[in-house]
C-alpha cells in the first residue's frame, strides 16, 4: 500500500469549507484513496473513497488530481462536531483485504 | 451507521486472567477485524476473519486468539492478560465482495485495563 503524507494539524472556522490535503505520490493504478476520521474516544468513521474520479457523498467531497498523486478531502460547511483526526489511506482493491494502515493523520480543529 | 456493537465497553482485569471481547454485527458482512489502538502506535491489526471459522493473524497477534462460529460474532480472547495489553480495542467489518473498494466500518471500542 502506498505511503501517504498529511499535514499534522489544520484549523477551520465554523461554517467555512475545510480542505484537507493528502500526498500519495507512489500510488499505483489499482489503489483506492480512503478517508476516515476519528473523533475523540470514538471508533474511526469511514468518510469517502475514490479511485480516479472526484466523489461526493452526504459527508464530504473527494478531489483526486489527474495524476492521482494527491487528493483533497473537502468538508463543505465545517461544524464544531467535525473536529477530529482525519486519516488518508491508500489501499489496493480486489483481494487486498486485511489491515488498514492509519498514519498520524491531520488534526482538524473547527473553531467558532 | 453500520450495526456493530462491542461488549463490554469497559473492563478492568488483573494480570493473568483470561478475557474475551465480543464484536457483534447485524450487516451480514463477510470480513471482520480486531484492532488495538495505543498512543504513539495508531491502530494495529490483531486478527481478522474472512468467513465463518476462517481467521488469520495481523501484525500484533501474539497473546491473542480469535473465533468466529457465526457470521455475526467475532470473539477476541486474551488467554492470560498482561499489562501490555491495556489498550482500546476496535472491531471493524467490511463487505468484501468483488474487486472494488472495501471500506471498513468500526465499532465503538472496548477500553481494557489490565492491572
Amino acid at each position: 500500500d502506498a505511503k501517504t503524507t498529511q499535514p499534522t494539524s489544520m484549523d477551520c472556522a465554523e461554517g467555512r469549507a475545510a480542505n484537507l490535503p493528502c500526498n500519495h505520490s507512489t500510488i499505483s493504478g489499482n489503489e483506492y484513496v480512503y478517508w476516515y476520521r476519528q473523533i475523540h474516544s470514538q471508533g474511526p468513521q469511514y468518510i469517502i473513497h475514490g479511485l480516479k474520479n472526484n466523489e461526493t457523498n452526504e459527508m464530504a467531497s473527494l478531489i483526486i488530481t489527474e495524476d492521482r498523486k494527491s487528493s483533497t478531502l473537502i468538508l463543505p460547511h465545517a461544524t464544531l462536531r467535525d473536529t477530529a483526526v482525519y486519516y488518508c489511506i491508500v489501499k489496493g482493491g480486489g483481494t487486498s483485504y486485511g489491515k488498514l494502515t492509519f498514519g498520524q493523520g491531520t488534526i482538524l480543529t473547527v473553531h467558532p | 451507521d453500520a450495526g456493530i456493537t462491542q461488549s463490554p465497553r469497559h473492563k478492568v482485569t488483573e494480570t493473568g486472567t483470561p478475557v474475551t471481547l465480543r464484536c457483534h454485527q447485524t450487516e451480514n458482512h463477510r470480513y471482520m477485524y480486531w484492532y488495538r489502538q495505543d498512543p504513539g502506535h495508531g491502530l494495529r491489526l490483531i486478527h481478522y476473519s474472512y468467513g465463518v471459522k476462517d481467521t488469520d493473524k495481523g501484525e500484533v497477534s501474539d497473546g491473542y486468539s480469535v473465533s468466529r462460529s457465526k457470521t455475526e460474532d467475532f470473539l477476541l480472547t486474551l488467554e492470560s492478560a498482561t499489562s501490555s495489553q491495556t489498550s482500546v480495542y476496535f472491531c471493524a467489518i467490511s463487505e468484501g465482495t468483488g474487486t472494488g473498494a472495501h471500506e471498513q466500518y468500526f465499532g465503538p471500542g472496548t477500553r481494557l485495563t489490565v492491572t
